[in-house]
């Protein structure tokens, strides 16, 4: 079964306009839930977590249990944001499973 | 620097080879995971570790092996390479039990089996 839906593999928004990469899961009860990125020739690292409420790099994520979602936000997309970005809850330790990924470009 | 050291990078194998994935960290993390990561399917742990000598299986363990003799390496084995596991391999540890959920990637291996 698919625990991690992020429906578009790739988005491409304009400098400047908000973006939101969208993340939905299946998960029962109440995961933890993270956002990863990819920059261009750059490891794998993590972006934010929900538990923390906090906005990296201008971006935020809100849980919606009762939509299961966890959207990636930001308000005005900058050319550096372009990167691969991956959801991925986690549900105990050693299960966190990553979606399938976004792959997002801003256009300058 | 500090982190996850991974090798080879990239590797061309024919099938039926033997070949080992080596990953090393110096973090002291005491969890350890392999992933591959494929287009259109995101990342898939393949094994994971816990703590130095123990290991589980993930989604997609089937062809693969791994161990965990000490704390700073955890090799993957593939013991016959089949063109499927044509992938980019990633290795990633965290500091284990009670964590924040953060994992640590190296920077992978591309290995083409044909």
């Amino acid at each position: 079964a698919q625990r991690v839906t992020q429906p578009e593999k790739l988005l491409s928004v304009f400098k400047g306009a908000p973006v939101e990469l969208k993340c939905n899961y299946s998960y029962s009860g109440s995961p933890e839930l993270f956002w990863y990125v990819q920059y261009s020739r750059q490891r794998l690292q993590l972006l934010l977590r929900h538990i923390s409420r906090e906005s990296i790099k201008g971006f935020t994520a809100d849980l919606n249990k009762g939509e299961t979602s966890f959207h990636l936000k930001k308000p005005f997309a900058q050319e550096e944001d372009s990167a691969m970005y991956y959801c991925a809850p986690r549900r105990g330790a050693n299960n966190l499973f990553f979606g399938t990924g976004t792959r997002l470009t801003v256009i300058p | 620097i500090a982190g996850i050291t991974q090798a080879p990078t990239s590797q061309i194998l024919a099938a039926g080879r033997r070949m080992t994935l080596r990953c090393t960290q110096d973090m002291r993390h005491n969890a350890m995971y392999w992933y591959r990561q494929d287009l259109g399917l995101g990342l898939r742990l393949i094994h994971y570790s816990n703590t130095a000598g123990t290991t589980g299986k993930g989604e997609v363990p089937d062809g693969y092996s791994v161990s965990r003799a000490n704390t700073d390496d955890f090799p993957l084995t593939l013991a016959s390479a089949v063109p499927s596991q044509t992938s980019v391999y990633f290795c990633a540890s965290s500091p284990g039990t009670s964590d924040t959920g953060e994992l640590f990637f190296g920077e992978g291996s591309r290995l083409t089996v044909l």
